[in-house]
């Protein structure tokens, strides 16, 4: 079963504007982790956010906030002022508990194309 | 300040051919994970590991074996490579299991196996 789901195969967004990517996420675990990685198309995995499932404030990384509703199950990026270079590949992750240890799944990832 | 380096970055294989990928982190990272990224389907974990001497499997294991006789080195093995095995394998690393800081990727060595 999909435990990451990102329904955003590609979204456009003009330069300067603000953008929401979604994500929703499934498990049972009451302690888990959700991040977010950007990719360029040099292909290289970037960090960029995380949120704890036990934090009460949504996350905030300089123009990205993570908007965390626990309730829904949902985990969206927002990024604020898109420029030129967010245009990549943006991937949202979840971390669980599993038999050896930690580990965190990924989702199939959204396009995002920031227009001049 | 290498991080984690991947080697090789690009390899050719022929059906039935085995090869080692090697993952090596400077970061005395005791998480260490190998992902394959494939188009439209994201990264899948394909085995991951906690400390020096453990392994364990992720979601995509099967044809792949991993060892971690070091601690900054965690080796993916593939014994009999099918054309299915053709992506792009990532490792990372992470000292809290990811929370916080997430992960410290490598640069990703292409595979394509004919």
């Amino acid at each position: 079963a999909q435990k990451i789901t990102q329904t955003q195969p590609g979204m456009f967004v003009q330069e300067k504007e603000a953008v929401t990517l979604d994500c929703t996420y499934d498990t049972s675990d009451q302690s888990y982790g959700l991040f977010w990685y950007k990719q360029p198309s040099s292909g290289e995995m970037i960090f960029l956010i995380y949120q704890g499932s036990y934090d009460e404030q949504n996350a905030t990384e300089g123009r990205y906030s993570l908007n965390f509703q626990k309730a829904r199950k949902s985990a969206n990026l927002v990024i604020s002022a898109s420029q030129l270079g967010d245009s990549a590949m943006y991937f949202c992750a979840m971390r669980e508990v599993d038999t050896g240890g930690f580990k965190t799944i990924f989702g199939a990832g959204t396009r995002l194309f920031v227009k001049a | 300040n290498a991080g984690v380096t991947q080697t090789p970055k690009f390899r050719v294989l022929k059906t039935g051919q085995s090869m080692t990928l090697l993952c090596a982190q400077d970061m005395n990272h005791e998480y260490m994970y190998w992902y394959r990224q494939d188009p439209g389907m994201g990264l899948r974990l394909i085995h991951y590991s906690v400390g020096e001497g453990t392994t364990a499997k992720g979601e995509v294991p099967d044809g792949y074996n991993v060892s971690r006789l070091k601690k900054q080195n965690f080796l993916l093995g593939l014994e009999s490579a099918a054309p299915s095995q053709t992506s792009v394998y990532f490792c990372a690393s992470s000292s809290t299991g990811g929370d916080y800081y997430g992960y410290t990727f490598g640069s990703g060595t292409r595979l394509t196996v004919v």
